[in-house]
């Protein structure tokens, strides 16, 4: 079946800079992939996904990259800022499943 | 505007009771899920509903039981509880079933559940 990596666990960060987290996946089916956003209490929120069509989706200060040959995604956040401080899980969908990775908890020091 | 909703947020259970989490979207979805998520694993799928009136096991359905009552509600059930479901359960709704589309899933806020 199939298996999500992310990396890193836990990644710390000043206000501005850029972040990123990377994750891998074993199955070359796998065809769509979101991430969700988890704040301290709450259920995970979808923040953005990409399709394996695509090599590249933005919105806004977040952005997806997918690499099918290499089997990896990455979400990049540019100007971080405090409230971008959460859990942030990787997810792959393979078949009738959506399999997600470890999480990665982001901090954003002012 | 509540979304998916589950009860209760918090519970303490004494190994080998049993009880039963609630879950309920109006949204008009189809389709509903329970995850578990314990430290350094991620979310895991327990059970999954892909329309009223199915239901289907996850990866890690084993100890847990579950109840599509209608097309709003979808309950999990512990019948005999055990420390190894210490966790934190979500549910969560989508409008139809995974179909490589990408619909979107939206997670309930949580159950924090102990088992001593």
């Amino acid at each position: 079946g199939e298996n999500v990596e992310q990396h890193p666990s836990t990644l710390s960060v000043q206000e501005g800079d850029s972040a990123v987290i990377k994750c891998t996946y074993s199955d070359s089916a796998s065809n769509y992939f979101p991430w969700y956003k988890q704040e301290l209490g709450k259920g995970p929120q979808l923040i953005i996904d990409i399709r394996s069509n695509v090599g590249e989706k933005k919105d806004q200060r977040i952005a997806v990259t997918l690499n099918k040959t290499a089997k990896h995604f990455s979400l990049h956040i540019t100007e971080t800022q405090p409230e971008d401080s959460a859990v942030y899980f990787c997810a792959a969908y393979n078949t009738d499943k959506l399999i997600f990775g470890t999480g990665t908890r982001l901090q954003v020091f002012p | 505007n509540a979304g998916v909703t589950q009860t209760p947020k918090f519970q303490v259970l004494k190994t080998g009771q049993s009880m039963t989490l609630q879950c309920a979207q109006d949204m008009n979805h189809n389709s509903m899920y329970w995850y578990r998520q314990d430290p350094g694993m991620g979310l895991r799928l327990i059970y999954y509903s892909a329309s009223e009136g199915t239901t289907d096991k996850g990866e890690v359905p084993n100890g847990y039981n579950v109840s599509r009552l209608n097309k709003r509600e979808f309950s999990l059930r512990l019948e005999s509880a055990a420390p190894s479901q210490t966790s934190v359960y979500f549910c969560a709704s989508s409008e139809q079933p995974w179909t490589g589309s990408g619909n979107t899933i939206y997670f309930g806020e949580g159950s924090w559940l102990t088992v001593v």
